[in-house]
């Protein structure tokens, strides 16, 4: 059984450009929710997805987007990329069965913008 | 706003040594979680504690929840060098499960 996956593992990027960073879930979980953890700190919730839309969005600029799509994958796209935005970024999965959503994280993208 | 404090911020020990870090807040949670991350890798879950006072074990690892539900601990004996890592505990944010708040995290080395 597949965990969380999540592509690609590392990626540089200049500022001002545009990233796409990949998520499938573990087998079985529908939603997903994505993280920024900056380095020395802990995550920070970015947005979740459930049912192909953005339920809930943590305090994060609209640079920062995502979609879902029907086998429960998701992307996160960040545009126009600052030097602030280098961090890893990690998505979790789970399911939503209406009490307690255990999320399962993936390894992470770490993201180095220069 | 619901934030989690850890401390200590690191820590560092010798192989078979005890040690305890804590996550405290000024705010109720319905539940908060413990999760460890090693270098390169995601979080995993480790235990979530849901009842006021409650008290759970892992082989080694002991979780306690605040009886007021504010505040939990994290003890583990005998340290070993594979219980090296960032422990890092977290609580719902509101609305559903999926936004948790996380603490800074306490990064362990148990070295041999």
């Amino acid at each position: 059984d597949a965990g969380v996956t999540q592509s690609p593992t590392h990626l540089i990027k200049t500022r001002g450009q545009q990233v796409t960073l990949r998520c499938s879930p573990k087998s079985g979980h529908d939603t997903v929710s994505w993280y920024q953890q900056a380095l020395g700190q802990g995550p920070q919730f970015i947005f979740q997805y459930y049912e192909e839309e953005e339920r809930q969005r943590g305090n994060f600029p609209d640079r920062f987007s995502g979609h879902q799509f029907p086998n429960y994958s998701s992307e996160l796209n960040v545009n126009a990329l600052l030097l602030g935005d280098s961090a890893l970024y990690l998505c979790a999965s789970s399911w939503r069965d209406g009490y307690q959503e255990t999320q399962y994280f993936g390894p992470g993208t770490r993201l180095l913008v220069l | 706003t619901q934030l989690l404090e850890q401390s200590p911020q690191f820590l560092s020990i010798q192989e078979g040594e005890n040690l305890t870090v804590y996550c405290n807040s000024s705010s109720v949670f319905s539940s908060l979680q413990w999760y460890r991350q090693e270098p390169g890798e995601g979080p995993v879950l480790l235990v979530t504690v849901v009842t006021g006072g409650e008290v759970k074990k892992l082989k080694r690892l002991t979780f306690q929840f605040g009886d007021a539900r504010k505040d939990s601990s994290l003890h583990i004996t005998a340290a070993q060098p594979g219980d090296t890592g960032l422990y890092l505990c977290a609580g719902p944010g509101g609305g559903s499960q999926g936004n948790l708040i996380f603490g800074k995290g306490t990064k362990l080395s148990v070295k041999p």
